[in-house]
C-alpha cells in the first residue's frame, strides 16, 4: 500500500490567502484524522472522521479551519483566512478499528508557512 | 501539568549504546501504550504497541509499562545512527481507533557514530 498520501509536501503563503491541504487515506481505513504539530504544542488533534462523517472538531481551533470528506478516498483542511500563527505541519492520518486498534498511520505531512 | 510528560532531550548517545526512552502520565486509566519514531521532516510512524503492564520485545526495541507507576519506557540496543529521530509515546485508555490518543511532546536522539 502506498500509505497516507498528502499534498501539497510544502506551501508558503501570504497571511490572508486561502490554504487548502489535500489527503488520501490508506484503502480500507475507516477513519482519518487531520492533526497539527508545532513546537511549542506538539500533535494536536483538529478534527477526526468515521465513514466519512465529522465526529469530533472539537480541536478545530477556529471557524477559519474547515475540513471535508466527500468520499472514502479524499479529505481536505481548508484554513480561510490564513494567518501566520497557523505555520505548521498539518498530518493526515488513517486507521482501522481492528484488532490493533489504537494504531494510525501518518502521512509525510504538509509544511505551511505563513508570511 | 500535561497528562503525558516526556524529556525533550536532544539525547546524544554514541552508536553501539542503549538508548532509554521513557515518558510518565497521570491518567490511571491509560491501558494502551504506543511508540511512534518521526525521522525529520516525515509523519511519525508506528514502533510498538502494548496493552497494560508489561515488557515487549521486537527486534531491538523493548517496551516496557509500569502502570503502578505510570511509567513507561522504550529501550534500543545496539544503537545506529539510523536510530536518530524524535520519538514519541502515545497512549488511550480505551480500544478505539486512535481517536482517543494522547501524545507525549517526543524526545529527539541522536546517535554519533
Amino acid at each position: 500500500d502506498a500509505g497516507v498520501i498528502q499534498s501539497p509536501r510544502h506551501e508558503v503563503t501570504e497571511m490572508g490567502q486561502e490554504v487548502t491541504l489535500r489527503c488520501k487515506p490508506i484503502s480500507g481505513h475507516d477513519y482519518l484524522f487531520w492533526y497539527r504539530q508545532t513546537m511549542m504544542r506538539g500533535l494536536e488533534l483538529l478534527i477526526y472522521f468515521n465513514n466519512n462523517v465529522p465526529i469530533d472538531d472539537s480541536g478545530m481551533p477556529e471557524d477559519r479551519f474547515s475540513a471535508k470528506m466527500p468520499n472514502a478516498s479524499f479529505s481536505t483542511l481548508k484554513i480561510q483566512p490564513s494567518e501566520p500563527r497557523d505555520s505548521a505541519v498539518y498530518f493526515c492520518a488513517s486507521s482501522y478499528f481492528g484488532r490493533s486498534g489504537n494504531t494510525i498511520y501518518f502521512g509525510e505531512g504538509s509544511w505551511l508557512t505563513v508570511v | 501539568q500535561k497528562e503525558v510528560e516526556q524529556d525533550p532531550g536532544p539525547l546524544s548517545v554514541p552508536e553501539g549504546a542503549i538508548v532509554s526512552l521513557n515518558c510518565t502520565y497521570s491518567n490511571s486509566a491509560f491501558q494502551y501504550f504506543m511508540w511512534y519514531r518521526q525521522y525529520s521532516r516525515k509523519g511519525p510512524e508506528l514502533l510498538m504497541y502494548t496493552y497494560s503492564s508489561g515488557n515487549k520485545e521486537d527486534g531491538r526495541f523493548t517496551a516496557q509499562v509500569d502502570k503502578s507507576s505510570k511509567y513507561i519506557s522504550l529501550f534500543i540496543r545496539d544503537s545506529q545512527p539510523s536510530d536518530s529521530a524524535t520519538y514519541l509515546c502515545a497512549m488511550s485508555d480505551i480500544k478505539a481507533a486512535g481517536n482517543k490518543l494522547t501524545f507525549g511532546g517526543g524526545t529527539r536522539v541522536l546517535v554519533k557514530p
